[in-house]
């Protein structure tokens, strides 16, 4: 069984500072790994998807790595804003999505 | 072509009734999934349907919880005898083959 970790739980940095969130999975056996966005009470936000074969993914201020054979993927956010304040969720697909519990980001102006 | 649309967006149940959750796939995609999201928990897969079949329902409670998705029409996730327990936000995912998953914005069910 899939098991999808993300640490810290929680992050609180002040506006500018650069972010690194981390994901963890236990079986290497994947399609895809995907990172979405989740403000409160509210939908995902589908920030970037890396397939199994590739490295990283780059969009915007964000980049995303992959080391499926470690079973490990960081999200970087550059230069931080209020705006990136949110829950920032890891998923992993062998077709269905094994989700992370989140990263709990705030960003202090 | 639109999103994935879920609706109603809000539910509000009293324990014992049925509660109905709808998701209409974008355009040309066959496959559903639907995800639970309980307060202060993570996203959990429940079921996994292509058109007139149910693939893999592992997620699903072992009572009360069905789901179909018919040749036409949307994707039906039904809770019989709604419990407090039940109260979370509802997700499906759309799909076509080989290709990611999109969300619809959710049902937000609350059991009195």
């Amino acid at each position: 069984k899939q098991e999808v970790t993300q640490i810290p739980a929680a992050l609180s940095v002040p506006e500018g500072e650069n972010l690194v969130l981390n994901c963890s999975f236990t079986d290497s056996a994947i399609y895809n790994l995907q990172w979405f966005r989740q403000d409160p009470g509210k939908g995902l936000t589908s920030l970037l998807l890396i397939q199994s074969s590739q490295r990283e993914q780059t969009s915007g201020r964000l980049n995303a790595s992959l080391d499926k054979s470690s079973g490990r993927s960081t999200l970087y956010i550059a230069a931080s804003q209020p705006g990136d304040s949110a829950t920032y969720l890891c998923a992993v697909e062998d077709y269905k999505l094994s989700f992370g519990a989140g990263t709990t980001v705030t960003v202090r102006a | 072509n639109a999103g994935v649309m879920q609706n109603p967006r809000h539910l509000v149940r009293r324990r014992g009734q049925e509660a109905r959750l709808r998701c209409s796939p974008m355009k040309g995609h066959s496959h559903v999934y639907w995800y639970r999201q309980l307060p202060e928990e993570g996203l959990k897969f429940m079921v996994y349907l292509q058109k007139e079949n149910i693939i893999d329902e592992s997620g699903m409670p072992k009572e009360r919880f069905s789901a179909e998705f018919p040749k036409e029409g949307p994707s039906i996730l039904r809770i019989q005898q709604v419990v407090r327990g039940d109260s979370a936000a509802y997700f499906c995912a759309s799909q076509s083959i080989a290709d990611e998953q999109f969300f619809g914005p959710g049902t937000r069910l609350t059991v009195l």
